[in-house]
């Protein structure tokens, strides 16, 4: 049964720093994943989509990889800005066509 | 700016109400999906929809059901509410022909109470 980790639960960070965000999984066998952001009382809305033959996929101030043997994927978040604050979550598309979501990571940006 | 639409964004009502969760997107994307949140918990998968007609049970039991009679609709609908279904309500939609295949919209939620 694929499960979805993200490490750390809750960061917290002064303003400007880079941080990086993980996310592991059991199962290798993955179709693509995503990392999404959730802002407190909303909904989720997607960032980026790593396909399972990718490697990376960037936007902006962020950069997500992919390791899929190794069944890691981390964010990384450049030069923090207090707006950056939320929750983001991790999600892997199972090979049988299920969305597994991380229960997320609580971050923090200090002014 | 919400390409899809939840109403009501809170809902406080008392045990045994029958209550429609109303889902609407603008988007012509055959899959919608909900998903149940509890605070600082994964989202679980209750019931999706491939297009009109078509519902599935997601990975959660729900005592909720689901309808799809139109593409840009999908209300969820509690017959007779209990305390134990106080959690937040997720809709989405999304394009492609696999359920992730692209990017889902999601919807605000509704923070459903149930005293």
């Amino acid at each position: 049964k694929q499960e979805v980790t993200q490490i750390p639960a809750a960061l917290s960070v002064p303003e400007g720093e880079n941080l990086v965000l993980n996310c592991s999984f059991t199962d290798s066998a993955i179709y693509n994943l995503q990392w999404f952001r959730q802002d407190p009382g909303k909904g989720l809305t997607s960032l980026l989509l790593i396909q399972s033959s990718q490697r990376e996929q960037t936007s902006g101030r962020l950069n997500a990889s992919l390791d899929k043997s190794s069944g890691r994927s981390t964010l990384y978040i450049a030069a923090s800005q207090p707006g950056d604050s939320a929750t983001y979550l991790c999600a892997v598309n199972t090979e049988d066509d299920k969305i597994i979501f991380g229960k997320g990571t609580r971050l923090h940006i200090l002014p | 700016e919400a390409d899809i639409y939840q109403t009501p964004r809170y809902l406080v009502i008392g045990t045994g109400k029958k209550i429609t969760l109303e889902c609407s997107q603008t988007m012509g994307h055959d899959k919608m999906y909900w998903y149940q949140q509890d605070p600082g918990m994964e989202l679980h998968l209750i019931h999706y929809s491939y297009g009109v007609n078509s519902t599935e049970k997601g990975d959660l039991s729900s005592e909720s059901t689901v309808s799809r009679i139109r593409t840009e609709h999908f209300p969820l609908t509690l017959e007779s509410a209990r305390p134990s279904h106080t959690s937040q309500y997720l809709c989405a939609s999304s394009p492609g022909v696999r359920v992730g295949n692209q990017p889902q919209h999601f919807g605000d939620g509704t923070r459903l109470s149930i005293l």
